[in-house]
């Protein structure tokens, strides 16, 4: 079985500022993970994937993400927050060669304050 | 390329009436998605197809839903006899086959039933 959780509905941050949005997963076997943005009246649009290798991985617009296996995270980050960053986001898991349909979280809203 | 394709993107239509939601997949991608997202509940799978055959429709909420996808280029979603509770933004998603690849989201359909 695969689950995905976003402990946090909202994630307030000030211009400029680092931004974290959490993630932790369930998996049987080795985790595939996603971040996706959500704009208003949009569909997702993929960010970033860990498939294997580096722990950490850069994304579109500036984001990044560091796969922890001992703590079962999947963290979304920016060093510097934009407005325009505003948006719903969604982590998903994908258990490795069991499933090829994804777990989604319920989303986190950034909100991002000038 | 255009990207996933859905139309309409907004159905308003009355309790009863019958309601055809389309899909035009990404060329190429093998695989395809269609969600439902609410307030309430959140992004939910309704049904998997992969190389146009149906693999996985138990989000499918009851028999008034059905899904085809008679060619590799496109996929309805049909629900008769609509209800107000089925007022949601339905998004079709496509991918390559394979739990590493990511999805591409159409910019969904916004359906209201009166």
């Amino acid at each position: 079985a695969q689950s995905v959780a976003q402990p946090e509905d909202q994630v307030n941050v000030a211009e400029g500022n680092p931004l974290t949005v959490k993630c932790t997963y369930s998996v049987s076997g080795n985790p595939y993970l996603f971040w996706y943005v959500q704009y208003p009246n949009r569909g997702l649009q993929f960010l970033l994937k860990y498939i294997t290798g580096d722990n950490l991985v850069k994304g579109s617009y500036g984001f990044e993400a560091e796969f922890n296996k001992s703590q079962t995270s999947f963290h979304l980050k920016k060093p510097s927050a934009l407005v325009s960053d505003s948006a719903l986001y969604f982590c998903a898991v994908r258990d490795d060669g069991r499933s090829y349909i994804p777990t989604f979280g319920r989303g986190t809203s950034l909100i991002v304050h000038p | 390329d255009a990207g996933v394709i859905q139309s309409p993107r907004h159905e308003v239509t009355e309790m009863g009436q019958e309601v055809t939601l389309r899909c035009k997949p990404i060329s190429g991608h093998n695989s395809l998605f269609w969600y439902r997202q609410t307030m309430m509940r959140g992004l939910e799978l309704l049904i998997y197809f992969n190389n146009n055959v149906p693999i996985d429709d138990s989000g499918m909420p009851e028999d008034r839903f059905s899904a085809k996808m008679p060619n590799a280029s496109f996929s309805t979603l049909k629900i008769q006899p609509s209800e107000p509770r089925d007022s949601a933004v339905y998004f079709c998603a496509s991918s390559f086959s394979g739990s590493f690849n990511e999805q591409f989201f159409g910019p969904g359909t916004r359906l209201t039933v009166l």
